[in-house]
């Protein structure tokens, strides 16, 4: 929603090339949840954070933990399966997430 | 990893008539949810569910909606009566705490006719 706002909208990259999503919270987040939507519509859970960084092969998420307002993901040699639509997801300690808007990924070759 | 199933994927109803969509979340997880994706828009939240009861509820989870999950069975939504607006998917969603790792199943694409 209103609360949180991902950047860039979209993003086009060639295969091999490195990357970083962001995203940016009006207000102090309690976690952060970042997914892969796939082109059949499947959300796929990428990081779990409720504060520093966490990596996972190529992909790599941190979250701010003094302000606890921004997270990013990073793509490391990116490959055509990791086009898809990128959501970030806090939380701020409610029972809901708080999803993006997403940015539309799509690797080139 | 450990997966949420929902069933029907895809369901075309009437509208005014009743769906129900299920939702078979982790076995160990405890919190429950249902969001609302509109074709084109970011995911929105609708209900969270805990211990047989509703914890919170967004405005989107309007006077037709209601969740339940019946004696550790299936966890469902139901529609009752569906509106054209309901289109949308729907995406089910567990988690072994509040505020922790979600996993979310693979939608079920609701078309009200």
């Amino acid at each position: 929603g209103d609360q949180v706002e991902q950047s860039p909208s979209a993003l086009s990259l060639h295969e091999g090339t490195d990357s970083a999503l962001r995203c940016n919270f009006t207000t102090t987040m309690r976690s952060v949840q970042w997914f892969r939507q796939n082109s059949r519509g499947s959300l796929i859970s990428l990081f779990y954070l409720a504060s520093g960084t966490k990596e996972n092969g190529r992909l790599k998420s941190a979250f701010d933990s003094k302000e606890r307002r921004y997270s990013t993901l990073h793509i490391r040699d990116a490959q055509l399966e990791d086009s898809g639509t990128y959501f970030c997801a806090p939380s701020s300690g409610s029972w809901q997430l708080i999803f993006g808007s997403g940015t539309q990924l799509t690797v080139m070759p | 990893g450990p997966k949420v199933l929902q069933i029907p994927s895809h369901q075309i109803i009437d509208m005014g008539q009743m769906v129900t969509l299920n939702c078979d979340p982790v076995s160990n997880h405890l919190y429950f949810y249902w969001y609302k994706q509109i074709l084109g828009q970011q995911m929105e939240f609708l209900v969270n569910f805990y211990n047989g009861k509703v914890m919170e509820k967004s405005k989107l989870f309007k006077d037709q909606f209601s969740v339940e999950r019946p004696d550790g069975s299936y966890f469902t939504l139901k529609i009752q009566p569906t509106a054209l607006e309901d289109s949308a998917v729907y995406f089910c969603a567990s988690s072994p705490g509040a505020n922790s790792d979600y996993t979310f199943g693979s939608g079920t694409r609701l078309l009200v006719i």
